[in-house]
């Protein structure tokens, strides 16, 4: 198990395009998270699944923003028509256990819109 | 709102001395608060927890306390080396854990 795989590591776009991550979590995680972080800032709660049904949703995630994990494995988190104020870091997390665990993040992909 | 926060944004700590990270919260419902460390190019990594429940957790080198009344919580790395230089986050959550608030970070800079 190589912990938590986010693809891509950087993405650069245009505004107006629109761009998809994918997250692979640990196989036996059956929750998983993303999480958004700017310069700065400490991670910023996106949307959280277990399973693949997406229980909760950040006010942070604008209709621009779609999640999805088919068969409760692997992620993907797609932008529609990206904004300049998108750019930041998107961190993926998995666990298994409970709060006091914390969670396995991944080494996140950067999304700077140009 | 900001409801975890961490009000030093940088601490520099001789070798081999203690390394005290703060942290503050207003959330009175939070259940469990955590410490995570992250390297440059790397996501957070998870370090040490303390439930709701109890006021002082040792995992090795570090140490969590927690101050209930005034909503504080401290991170005590003893003694510090220089692999620990890195930014520390603290997080809280209610008891599922389905979401975490992190504070903005401190970094640490251990110095040999």
């Amino acid at each position: 198990d190589t912990g938590v795989s986010q693809n891509p590591r950087h993405k650069i776009t245009k505004r107006g395009q629109n761009v998809t991550f994918r997250c692979d979590p640990i196989s036996e995680h059956n929750r998983l998270y993303w999480y958004r972080q700017t310069l700065g800032q400490g991670p910023e709660f996106l949307t959280y699944f277990q399973n693949e049904a997406q229980l909760e949703k950040s006010r942070l995630l604008s209709d621009r923003f779609s999640a999805e994990r088919p068969k409760g494995s692997f992620s993907t988190l797609e932008i529609q028509r990206t904004e300049q104020g998108d750019s930041a870091m998107y961190l993926c997390a998995s666990s298994l256990m409970g709060a006091e665990y914390g969670y396995t993040f991944g080494s996140g992909t950067r999304l700077t819109v140009v | 709102d900001q409801q975890v926060k961490q009000n030093s944004p940088s601490l520099s700590v001789q070798e081999g001395r203690i390394s005290i990270l703060n942290c503050d919260y207003t959330n009175s419902m939070f259940d469990y608060f955590l410490w995570y460390k992250k390297y440059p190019a790397e996501g957070p990594t998870f370090l040490i927890s303390i439930s709701s429940i109890k006021d002082k957790n040792e995992d090795g080198r570090f140490t969590v306390f927690l101050n209930k009344s005034a909503k504080h919580l401290s991170l005590h790395i003893v003694p510090s080396q220089p692999g620990d230089s890195a930014v520390y986050f603290c997080a809280a959550s209610g008891r599922t854990g389905n979401q975490f608030y992190f504070g903005t970070g401190t970094s640490l800079t251990v110095i040999p």
